[in-house]
This record gives structure tokens, C-alpha cells and sequence, in this order.
């Protein structure tokens, strides 16, 4: 089941410059999306989302932007700073429920 | 900030033997799940539980599973007979209202031997 692909297993961003993760899906009933960080033996804990009525949503240093007609959604980060430095999961939501399904994540390494 | 806690943090256990493992969910949340990653795989979805009742559960979620809200604060996952692929990360997580951010535990780590 591979609905929702993280097809960057890693990426290395020098500090104060900007990080871009992607995501694509490729249900077209998703209908939210989420992305979470998470650092090893911890939860993932939550960064941003965003509703399929929009194509952007900014929260600090954090941005997602959603291209639905792509099936693509990506997270920006700027500056990157070396605490930034975990795996991100991009995770979508179907219409008529309220489970996440999450991609394989992203490992994220900011070095200074 | 309210979180999620999950005890116990490290299960060690024989195959075929019940597990249970603990959630506390945030204190006003209403919608509670259980979800897994096996080590270098994705996040995968178990079970979600509502107003004491299961409302969906995936196909991972046999009948050697079953949640339960015994007195108002805990939210239980019990594994009947553990086998060795029910090894993994197992995180509970809650929220507020369906389709709301859901906030997850630290989890639990599992090793069935």
C-alpha cells in the first residue's frame, strides 16, 4: 500500500538555509494533510497541516504548500537550524474517516 | 502542555504471551487510536476507538487484538498471544474531534521473543 511516498529517504541542508521535503499521494480522496517530525524513541509530534481547500499554510519557519492536480505536497523549512535535524513524515486523511496514512519519512540532517 | 503519556516504555515478552501496553490520553480528548511502526517501516494504522466503541481498525487488527477504555482516563491495546512480527514502535495517540490534529504518545516499544 503505497498511497502516500516519501521518495527522499534522506536529506542534508547546511544551517540557515532552506529545507524542502515532498510528499505525493496518490488517492485522490485525501482530503488533509499533516506533517510530523519525529526524533528517534519519541512519538511523532506535529508540525503543520493543511485542508485540500487550500494550497498553502505558513506557521513560523514552517510552510506547506499542496498542488492538488500534482498529487504533491512539500514542506519548507527557513532557516534550517541544526534542532530541525529528525525524520519527517508526511501523513494524508481520506474524506470519510479520521486515520492517518503516513509515507516512509524523510531523515532531515542540518549541519552547521 | 498536556500530552499523551504511555507506560510502560520497553515490553519484553515470550511468544504467545498477553500484552498490554497503557495510554493516557489528553484529558478532554474523545477520539483515541493505536498505530505501529515496525522498525524501518512506515507508521501504520490500527484501530481507532470512539465514545467506547471501535469505530474503524485496519486489517492489521485481528482477533488477537483489543483496545479498551476501562475507567475513563487509560486506553488499553491488548495483544492476546503475541507473536514475533508483533514486534514494533506501538503509539497511542488522541484528539479533540474527528478529523483534528491527532497528538501521539512516546510509545512503547515491544520485542516478542
Amino acid at each position: 500500500d503505497q498511497q502516500v511516498k516519501q521518495n527522499s529517504p534522506s536529506l542534508s541542508v547546511q544551517e540557515g538555509r532552506i529545507s524542502i521535503l515532498n510528499c505525493d499521494y496518490t488517492n485522490s480522496m485525501f482530503d488533509y494533510f499533516l506533517w510530523y517530525k519525529k526524533y528517534p524513541a519519541e512519538g511523532p509530534t506535529f508540525l503543520i497541516s493543511i485542508s485540500s481547500i487550500k494550497d498553502k499554510n505558513e506557521d513560523g519557519r514552517f510552510t506547506v504548500f499542496l498542488n492538488k492536480s500534482a498529487k504533491h505536497l512539500s514542506l519548507h523549512i527557513v532557516p534550517s537550524q541544526p534542532g530541525d535535524s529528525a525524520v519527517y513524515f508526511c501523513a494524508a486523511v481520506n474524506y470519510n474517516t479520521d486515520k492517518l496514512i503516513f509515507g516512509t519519512g524523510t531523515r532531515l540532517q542540518v549541519f552547521p | 502542555e498536556p500530552e499523551v503519556t504511555q507506560t510502560p516504555s520497553h515490553q519484553v515478552t515470550q511468544m504467545g504471551q498477553e500484552v498490554i501496553l497503557r495510554c493516557v490520553p489528553i484529558s478532554n480528548h474523545l477520539y483515541f487510536y493505536w498505530y505501529r511502526q515496525i522498525l524501518g517501516q512506515k507508521v501504520e494504522f490500527l484501530v481507532s476507538f470512539y465514545n467506547n466503541e471501535i469505530s474503524e481498525k485496519s486489517e492489521i487488527f485481528d482477533d488477537q487484538f483489543s483496545v479498551e477504555r476501562p475507567d475513563g482516563s487509560n486506553f488499553t491495546l491488548k495483544i492476546r498471544s503475541t507473536k514475533l512480527e508483533d514486534s514494533a514502535m506501538y503509539f497511542c495517540a488522541s484528539t479533540l474531534s474527528v478529523r483534528e490534529t491527532q497528538y501521539f504518545g512516546p510509545g512503547t516499544r515491544l520485542l516478542v521473543l
